[in-house]
């Protein structure tokens, strides 16, 4: 079974400043990694995605990701918050690519940006 | 990029009667689309698969009875939440899967928040 950890319910950070939001991820075979984001009563947007190949991955709105095989872990991080970063981040995993079957999701991480 | 879209966007219906929620691919066909339930602050928890001609597979503890799926054509996916009751409200999502293979994503509809009185 895979499961998503993400770690840090909120996350604040300042304008400018560096975004890192953690997940870590377990699956049995090897797994296809995503990054979603959420605006208040909206769907999930894609933001990045890692299937196979280069293990940093760029998304839309600067963000990016790095898939570390050996620590199971796929952070987001962005160089500088703007305001309007804020918003719930999701990580999801799939064995099979994310289409042919659901994705399993983390509990989220909320991102605060301070002015 | 790929739209899906919901209709309704937000519903209110009393305890006891159905409710229809619609997931459309609004450009392109998608053989597959899911559907994800989300509580107030917490993650997506996929309920089913739906794949266009053939009957939705479920996932453990989901009730297929309760939450009718039909998949009737290649841009239309329904879910019908049968004798609704309060523990029912929560915001619905669907997703259509786009492409095949590795190269597939899922585009996420923009959810329909159902209140059951």
């Amino acid at each position: 079974a895979q499961s998503v950890t993400q770690l840090g319910s909120h996350v604040s950070v300042s304008e400018g400043a560096l975004v890192l939001l953690r997940c870590n991820y377990s699956s049995s075979v090897p797994p296809y990694l995503f990054w979603y984001v959420q605006y208040p009563n909206q769907g999930l947007q894609l933001l990045l995605k890692y299937t196979t190949g280069a293990t940093l991955v760029k998304g839309i709105n600067g963000f990016e990701a790095e898939f570390k095989k050996s620590e199971t872990s796929f952070h987001l991080t962005k160089p500088s918050a703007h305001m309007s970063d804020a918003a719930e981040y999701f990580c999801a995993v799939s064995d099979s690519g994310g289409g042919a079957d659901g994705l399993t999701f983390g509990k989220g991480t909320h991102l605060i940006i301070q002015p | 990029g790929a739209v899906v879209s919901q209709h309704p966007s937000r519903v209110i219906c009393k305890s006891g009667t159905s409710v229809k929620i619609e997931c459309r691919s609004l450009d392109f066909q998608a053989t597959t689309m899911f559907w994800y339930r989300q509580f107030p602050k917490q993650s997506l928890m996929l309920m089913a698969t739906s794949n266009e001609g053939s009957k939705a597979t479920y996932e453990q503890g989901v009730e297929k009875d309760k939450f009718l799926i039909n998949h009737a054509s290649l841009t239309l996916s329904t879910l019908t939440v049968t004798s609704a009751h309060p523990e029912d409200s929560s915001f619905y999502i669907c997703s259509a899967r786009v492409g095949t293979g590795g190269t597939d994503t899922q585009y996420f509809g923009p959810g329909t928040r159902l209140t059951v009185l």
